[in-house]
């Protein structure tokens, strides 16, 4: 069973668009991280965040914003004023005490067009 | 400094070739990985290093040989290897393996073509 959704395969948008990543998780732990990675066309997986389960506090990193919901099992990314650079694959992950590796999503590819 | 370095970048071998992918760390992380990703796909785990022991092998054929010589320094030996095992190879590190909270730090990767 897929433990990380990741429903859009692709987005499309043109610069300066904001854009939501959505991101569902399935996990019987009460103790679990997730995470947000950005891989470019260099292929480099960058970290980007990392939350656990006990916060459910809303994060802004400038232009990144991260929304997390336990009550619907998501972790959703949103970039605000996207740009040409932000042109990525982008995974989210769930790291679960019981598996001690992360199971990523399959990953949504973003295209900011200028 | 947040830095995984992988080499080679880019590695073509024929079928009978014995080849090495290197990986090095200096963060200090007691715990390194290698992934294998294929095109469009998310990384899969093959094998973890804790504390320089293997500690996950993810049912990895033995045509690839993972060795760790010191905390900062993980090769993959290639032989015999199949045109299926072209790939992106990645490298991570993390403060430890059996933490779930570590983030895990990537490579650029190695991108390996198998003729």
């Amino acid at each position: 069973a897929q433990k990380v959704t990741q429903a859009q395969t692709e987005i499309s948008v043109v610069e300066k668009e904001d854009v939501t990543l959505d991101c569902v998780y399935e996990t019987r732990d009460t103790t679990y991280y997730l995470f947000w990675y950005k891989q470019p066309p260099s292929g480099e997986l960058v970290f980007l965040i990392r939350r656990n389960s006990f916060d459910e506090q809303n994060e802004i990193s400038g232009r990144y914003s991260w929304n997390f919901q336990k009550s619907t099992s998501s972790f959703n990314f949103t970039i605000t004023a996207s740009q040409v650079v932000d042109s990525a694959v982008y995974f989210c992950a769930l790291s679960e005490a019981v598996l001690y590796k992360l199971s990523f999503g399959a990953g949504t590819t973003v295209t900011v067009r200028a | 400094d947040t830095e995984v370095t992988q080499t080679p970048k880019h590695l073509v071998m024929g079928m009978t070739n014995k080849k090495s992918l290197k990986c090095e760390q200096h963060m200090g992380h007691r715990a390194m990985y290698w992934y294998k990703q294929k095109a469009k796909k998310p990384p899969e785990l093959m094998f973890v290093y804790s504390y320089e022991k293997l500690s996950i092998n993810e049912s990895v054929p033995s045509r690839f040989s993972p060795e760790c010589p010191n905390s900062s320094l993980l090769n993959l030996h290639l032989h015999a290897l199949q045109p299926e095992d072209s790939a992106l190879y990645l490298c991570a590190s993390s403060q430890e393996s059996r933490g779930i909270d570590y983030e895990q730090y990537f490579g650029p990767g190695t991108r390996l073509t198998v003729t």
